[in-house]
């Protein structure tokens, strides 16, 4: 299962929204975990189930989606936040989305 | 809290065997609530999932490194290794192990990652 995320590059000014997209090559219903990742780190889970926060994930982050469209949205982007977000399906296999940067605006 | 470290050589030859090792604090390598995985990361295939096992020794292998890829766990040493042969430059990358609940093959849980390098 192919999963592309867009944005590449997302900028973003500290305060406001982001809202990041991927989508899979065919259904995989709630299957979706969302990770973000630092440099010189490894990823971090945020996101399984395709909507459900892991343990301290603060509230700012939701996410949504079934089947093949799947949204993480950042409501108020702390500059911790600033940092790479992948998408991972789990019902084939495991794959990756490509990854979005965000990045300060 | 559930932790992973690896190690093993940062450099290895081509056509030689990776090995490296991934030890779990913090949790049994034999519960049965985790499966352990391998991932690994490139800058032009991002992040790419190698395998995992569970403590009964079953394993699930990528197709795409399935002949050339084995893992395997001990129990004594609360560790899970991983085994890549023949390989190329192509398999120069940041290893990193992980571990999920076996509820979901999602990684709750990560290794800071190990970076090898193929080259003679």
């Amino acid at each position: 299962t192919i999963m592309t995320q867009s944005p590449a590059t997302l900028s973003v000014s500290p305060g406001e929204r982001a809202t990041l997209s991927c989508r899979a090559s065919q259904s995989i219903n709630s299957k979706l975990a969302w990770y973000q990742q630092k440099p010189g780190q490894a990823p971090r889970l945020l996101i399984f189930d395709a909507s459900t926060r892991a343990t301290g994930v603060p509230a700012r982050f939701s996410a949504s989606g079934s089947g093949t469209e799947f949204t993480l949205t950042i409501s108020s982007l702390q500059s911790e936040d600033f940092a790479l977000y992948y998408c991972q399906q789990y019902i084939n296999w495991l794959s990756f989305g490509g990854g979005t940067k965000v990045e300060i605006k | 809290q559930l932790q992973l470290q690896e190690s093993g050589p940062g450099l290895v030859k081509p056509s030689e065997t990776l090995s490296l090792t991934c030890t779990v604090s913090g949790a049994s390598i034999s519960s049965s609530d985790y499966f352990w995985a391998w991932i690994r990361q490139t800058p032009e295939k991002g992040l790419e999932w190698i395998g995992h096992i569970y403590s009964s020794g079953s394993t699930f292998y990528n197709s795409s490194l399935k002949s050339r890829v084995s893992m395997s766990v001990d129990t004594p040493k609360n560790q899970f290794s991983l085994k890549l042969h023949s390989v190329t430059a192509a398999d120069t990358a940041v290893y990193f192990c992980a571990a999920g609940f076996y509820t979901g093959w999602f990684l709750s849980f990560w290794g800071q990652g190990t970076v090898v390098a193929v080259s003679s």
